[in-house]
């Protein structure tokens, strides 16, 4: 079965630190697609990246990035130089490429960046 | 190109009552799923479309819920006699093909049953 596990609920941050949420998945499948979804407080998800499971390449976008390891079922998302509007709830999530490609959640991190 | 829209944004209602939403897709987009968050956790799977036809629903979605996408554009999402265990944010999100394509999701419907 699959499951996304986010074990950290809460992380506080003084701005301009970095900070990495993390994120281990479980699924039989060989082929799956990993996400960052972020949820600011207005409660609309906003699409950060998607990764398959055949591109292990740690990807960099601005402040962000992302670290995929397959070995050890993680894919973890580091904010470097956190920022006050970097305050959100982030959710990991995993799509199977079998079945309904629907969304599988963690229960997400919630960062607050003090200013 | 304007995103997911979700209609109304907000409803209270008394238990026992019904209440419809309705989600309005990226046009282009011909998946469709719903997803229902209580508070402090993730999204769950509710159900989803392609096109018009409904291709599964979660276990989560009890037969006093009802959802359709007539002419495979907007949704509607139902519950008839709503109960206080539905209180949660209905989310919507759209992708563009078949496969894990990224899902782009609207605003929401949070709803509270009194």
């Amino acid at each position: 079965a699959q499951k996304v596990t986010q074990a950290q609920t809460e992380i506080s941050v003084v701005e301009k630190e970095d900070v990495t949420l993390d994120c281990v998945y479980e699924t039989r499948d060989t082929t799956y697609y990993l996400f960052w979804y972020k949820q600011p407080p207005s409660g609309e998800l906003v699409f950060l990246i998607r990764r398959n499971s055949f591109d292990e390449q740690n990807e960099i976008s601005g402040r962000y990035s992302w670290n995929f390891q397959k070995s050890t079922s993680s894919f973890n998302f580091t904010i470097t130089a956190s920022q006050v509007v970097d305050s959100a709830v982030y959710f990991c999530a995993l799509s199977e490429e079998a079945g309904a490609n629907n969304l599988f959640f963690g229960t997400g991190t919630r960062l607050t960046v003090i200013p | 190109d304007t995103g997911v829209s979700q209609d109304p944004r907000h409803k209270i209602t008394k238990r026992g009552q019904n209440v419809t939403f309705r989600c309005d897709p990226i046009s282009e987009h011909n998946r469709l799923y719903w997803y229902r968050q209580t508070l402090g956790q993730g999204p769950e799977f509710l159900t989803y479309f392609q096109n018009e036809a409904q291709l599964e629903k979660s276990r989560l979605l009890s037969d006093r819920f009802s959802a359709e996408r007539p002419k495979g554009s907007f949704s509607t999402l139902e519950i008839q006699r709503t109960e206080q265990g539905d209180s949660a944010m209905y989310l919507c999100a759209s992708s563009l093909r078949e496969g894990p394509e990224t899902q782009y999701f609207g605003p929401g419907t949070r709803l509270l049953v009194l």
